[in-house]
């Protein structure tokens, strides 16, 4: 199965910056990466598809590139309301074996 | 709006067999371009795929639980349901219902339900 890892595990930044996340697969994943925005005792929220495509609705501060196995998430000026934990997903294999990054917490500093 | 909300029992038993049911408003769960999914996390921990039910009842299953999980829909009630058998504690998470695209991303979830398995 294929292994999705995150970095870091947890972040601390200030309201304003510009943070990026990344995930790292195991194999390649021809962009089939998803990334979710979960806040405390909330279900996770999806953010991005197909690993730079934005859901609708979702603030365009939020950006993701990437290609082959490794990918990011990049939040371009961080607000209030993005401090949260923040988990990739790969879609890339059959539908049984589908896997989650550890998640990464970003907190604020 | 589209909505999702799990149901069941709160707490059960060592070597019992879970079961929890998720209804579905706001749309149909026979719409050809959905499938339906269960997603669980232990507390303080990440996520885990269980697996996804298409309307037909075809089904794809975590291969770790396989053995244990079965996935039902009931198209005229537009709900989809999860059987865990022979639970531990390491069961013990929110279990969340969630609506997956055919690509496979999972874009309405219902709010979670929190099961723990203790005698």
């Amino acid at each position: 199965d294929i292994q999705m890892t995150q970095s870091p595990s947890s972040l601390s930044a200030s309201v304003g910056d510009r943070v990026t996340i990344t995930c790292r697969a195991s194999q390649g994943i021809s962009n089939s990466l998803a990334w979710y925005q979960q806040k405390p005792g909330k279900a996770p929220k999806l953010l991005l598809y197909a690993a730079s495509r934005l859901e609708s609705g979702v603030p365009s501060r939020f950006s993701g590139s990437g290609s082959g196995t490794d990918y990011t998430l990049t939040i371009s000026s961080l607000q209030p309301e993005d401090f949260a934990t923040y988990y990739c997903q790969q879609y890339y294999s059959t539908p049984a074996m589908y896997t989650f990054g550890q998640g990464t917490k970003l907190e604020i500093k | 709006q589209l909505q999702l909300q799990e149901s069941g029992p709160g707490l059960v038993k060592p070597s019992e067999t879970l079961s929890l049911t998720c209804t579905v408003s706001g749309g149909s769960i026979s719409s050809s371009s959905y499938y339906w999914g269960w997603i669980r996390q232990p507390p303080g921990k990440g996520l885990e795929w269980i697996g996804s039910i298409y309307y037909s009842g075809s089904t794809y299953y975590n291969p770790s639980l396989k053995s244990r999980v079965t996935i039902s829909v009931d198209t005229s009630k537009n709900q989809f349901s999860l059987k865990l058998s022979s639970v531990t504690a390491a069961d013990t998470a929110v279990y969340y219902c969630a609506r997956r695209k055919v690509a496979g991303t999972l874009d309405y979830w219902g709010q979670g339900t929190l099961v723990t398995v203790s005698s």
